[in-house]
């Protein structure tokens, strides 16, 4: 069974603060990696999908990279308005999306 | 070009009563998807079409579960009796080929 898990749950960083958000995942057949942002009330948003352990992709501020075993997201002095929740999902055997919870990010100004 | 389209946005019901939940994906997308947010737990999948047909639809809960899709345009979902751990929120999810799915802005169900 594919699972996902995200950490960490929450995150609060200062306006300028750059981190990284972790993504674990175990998966047979990984299909793709994908990283959604989420804002309340509204549906997933899709930012970056990754497909091999070495791959990088950037949008802004943000910086996903793959492993085997984990991805990344990179936030890179962030701004108020990419506060957000973060999910991370596979798609492996079965060509639904796996979830993790997702990590809920505050960047205060 | 149009997202996908999800009605309502949200529905309050009572234990026992049916409701259908509409999705219209993005024109041209062959695959559909619905998933489940549980209060406090992660989006799950549910289901999967393939245009009209149940490619997979594994993480169905239960029989009081049941998807539609006539003619592999829009999509419907209809619990019916609804029961309390049912509440939660509804995606509803589309793409074409290998690309990335898009979502919509989920269907909000409380069962009360």
């Amino acid at each position: 069974e594919d699972q996902v898990t995200q950490s960490p749950e929450a995150l609060r960083l200062q306006e300028g603060e750059s981190s990284s958000l972790n993504c674990s995942y175990t998966v047979s057949g990984l299909r793709g990696l994908f990283w959604y942002r989420q804002d309340p009330g509204k549906g997933p948003e899709f930012l970056f999908t990754l497909y091999s352990a070495g791959e990088e992709k950037e949008k802004e501020r943000l910086k996903a990279t793959l492993t085997k075993k984990e991805s990344f997201l990179h936030i890179t002095a962030p701004k108020p308005e990419d506060s957000a929740t973060y999910l991370c999902a596979v798609r492996g055997g079965a060509d639904g999306l796996t979830f993790g919870k997702g990590t809920h990010l505050i960047i205060q100004p | 070009e149009a997202g996908v389209t999800q009605f309502p946005s949200h529905s309050v019901i009572e234990k026992g009563q049916t409701v259908t939940l509409r999705c219209d994906p993005i024109s041209g997308h062959d695959n559909l998807y619905w998933y489940r947010r549980v209060m406090g737990k992660e989006i799950k999948f549910l289901l999967h079409f393939v245009k009209e047909s149940k490619q997979d639809e594994s993480g169905m809960p239960n029989n009081r579960f049941l998807a539609e899709r006539t003619g592999g345009t829009y999509s419907t979902l209809k619990v019916q009796p609804a029961e309390l751990e049912d509440s939660g929120v509804y995606f509803c999810a589309s793409r074409h080929s290998e690309t990335e799915a898009f979502f919509g802005q989920g269907t909000r169900l409380t069962v009360v």
